[in-house]
């Protein structure tokens, strides 16, 4: 199984809403990636986890929170977004992150829309 | 000056033409990515190369480390080859840095 999925495919939240993205992988990669992509331009890098820990945030603002419950799961949680926070929410998992580089491989992303 | 640089931005051809996809790259890297999107899709790796050249198909990637510099080749081009080629490259612990990209177009 080289799939990484993600849910919902498609959300629509108010600014005062609080909601979730869900990822999952079962490759058994120990890194994985949250990205964030505006129309047209290449992803944004949000945060990376390592063995479970977050080992980058590329100084995301606090209203975005990832946690990462176990190996095979990332969650993004949303809380009182802004609608220039509207884009595609991609997950990544890789078999790594120390040393040479591994392949990335891509979930089919959550398009989010904030109202 | 971004430190992945795409060329060209935009490409449109007919199908069986014989497509390249060109990026340079101002860092050190121990990888480089080319990757796939569809319009409205996720993102498909197609090849992660450090050296020499790759091929899949109809898609062969080449990389110059001396010259910093790569190249995705498509031999003969299809429809369904239309969608945005992102070349990305891996610095130390995995982070990527990405191209701008490149939209292709292949005409029937």
């Amino acid at each position: 199984d080289t799939e990484v999925t993600q849910t919902p495919k498609h959300l629509v939240m108010g600014m005062t809403n609080k909601k979730s993205l869900k990822c999952e992988q079962h490759m058994g990669h120990r890194a994985m990636y949250w990205y964030k992509q505006k129309a047209k331009k290449p992803p944004e890098l949000m945060f990376v986890y390592s063995y479970e820990k977050l080992s980058i945030n590329e100084s995301v603002p606090s209203r975005f929170s990832p946690e990462c419950p176990n190996s095979s799961l990332l969650n993004l949680h949303l809380h009182a977004l802004q609608p220039e926070d509207s884009a595609l929410y991609l997950c990544a998992s890789s078999q790594d992150l120390r040393g040479y580089g591994y392949e990335q491989y891509f979930g089919p992303g959550t398009r989010l829309t904030v109202t | 000056k971004n430190e992945v640089e795409q060329s060209p931005q935009n490409l449109t051809a007919q199908e069986g033409e014989f497509i390249t996809i060109n990026c340079s790259y101002s860092v050190g890297i121990s990888a480089l990515h080319w990757l796939q999107q569809h319009p409205g899709g996720g993102i498909v790796s197609l090849f992660m190369l450090s050296s020499g050249k790759k091929k899949h198909g109809r898609l062969i990637a080449t990389i110059n480390i001396q010259e910093k510099h790569s190249s995705l080749h498509i031999t003969a081009s299809h429809p369904r080859d239309s969608a945005v080629y992102i070349c990305a490259v891996s610095q130390g612990a995995q982070k990527l840095v990405f191209g701008q990209g490149t939209r292709l177009t292949i005409n029937p």
